[in-house]
């Protein structure tokens, strides 16, 4: 069955430590996403990707980046300059260029600081 | 620009009881509706959507929701609910005319239901 794998389910960061959260797709999607959720405030778009080496900002970008090497693969890195980086990180897929196509997501990373 | 608002933040409700989820959203051109359930600790799953035609729109499982654009609501329905339904629910737009697949998400609410 297509569909979305993030990876691990569960991460720990010590203080200063850049950490990176997998996400694979093999649904032939060119557009991918990577949201935070905070508990009572919805989803938050941190970065996004709609090509094969080209990504963009999304409202939430500071202290993150994103590489897209590979059409099925979207790593999200978690820098030391995010300070409060505890959160459940949601990546998403979906097809360009169709905004009534809904997203598919993976069953989220969970980061915690040591 | 483009928000998403849902009133409440948690609904506790009796299971077989019927129940209502809020949603309204601001928009400046034409929109696609979506809502998404995410069960505990899992990614969100599309429950249903609205693109065009018939305002009201129903799930597999029983929900239905009603778009409402003089209202701009896209309030979200069930005559009767289960313990299984007991998740957390997102409303969500997107423009219908925009140069990427941007998704604007509401802050979501959480439905327990009791037994």
């Amino acid at each position: 069955d297509g569909g979305i794998t993030q990876s691990p389910k569960y991460l720990f960061r010590k203080e200063g430590q850049n950490v990176t959260l997998s996400c694979e797709q093999n649904l032939n999607h060119d557009a991918m996403y990577w949201y935070r959720q905070d508990p009572g405030q919805g989803l938050r778009l941190i970065y996004y990707s709609q090509i094969v080496n080209d990504f963009q900002k999304g409202d939430i970008a500071e202290g993150y980046s994103v590489s897209r090497e590979k059409k099925e693969s979207f790593p999200l890195t978690v820098t030391s300059a995010q300070k409060n980086p505890t959160a459940f990180y949601l990546c998403a897929s979906s097809i360009v260029g169709y905004s009534n196509q809904p997203q598919h997501f993976g069953d989220g990373t969970r980061l915690s600081i040591l | 620009a483009q928000s998403v608002t849902q009133l409440d933040s948690q609904v506790p409700v009796f299971e077989e009881a019927p129940v209502e989820l809020r949603c309204n959203y601001s928009s400046s051109v034409s929109v696609y509706l979506f809502w998404y359930v995410q069960y505990p600790n899992q990614g969100l799953q599309l429950l249903l959507k609205y693109l065009s035609g018939s305002t009201l729109v129903e799930s597999i499982n029983g929900f239905e929701a009603e778009f409402n654009k003089s209202q701009t609501s896209f309030h979200l329905r069930k005559p009767s609910v289960h313990i299984s339904d007991t998740a957390e629910y997102f409303c969500a737009v997107s423009s219908i005319k925009t140069s990427y697949d941007k998704v604007i998400f509401g802050p979501g609410t959480s439905l327990s239901v009791i037994p």
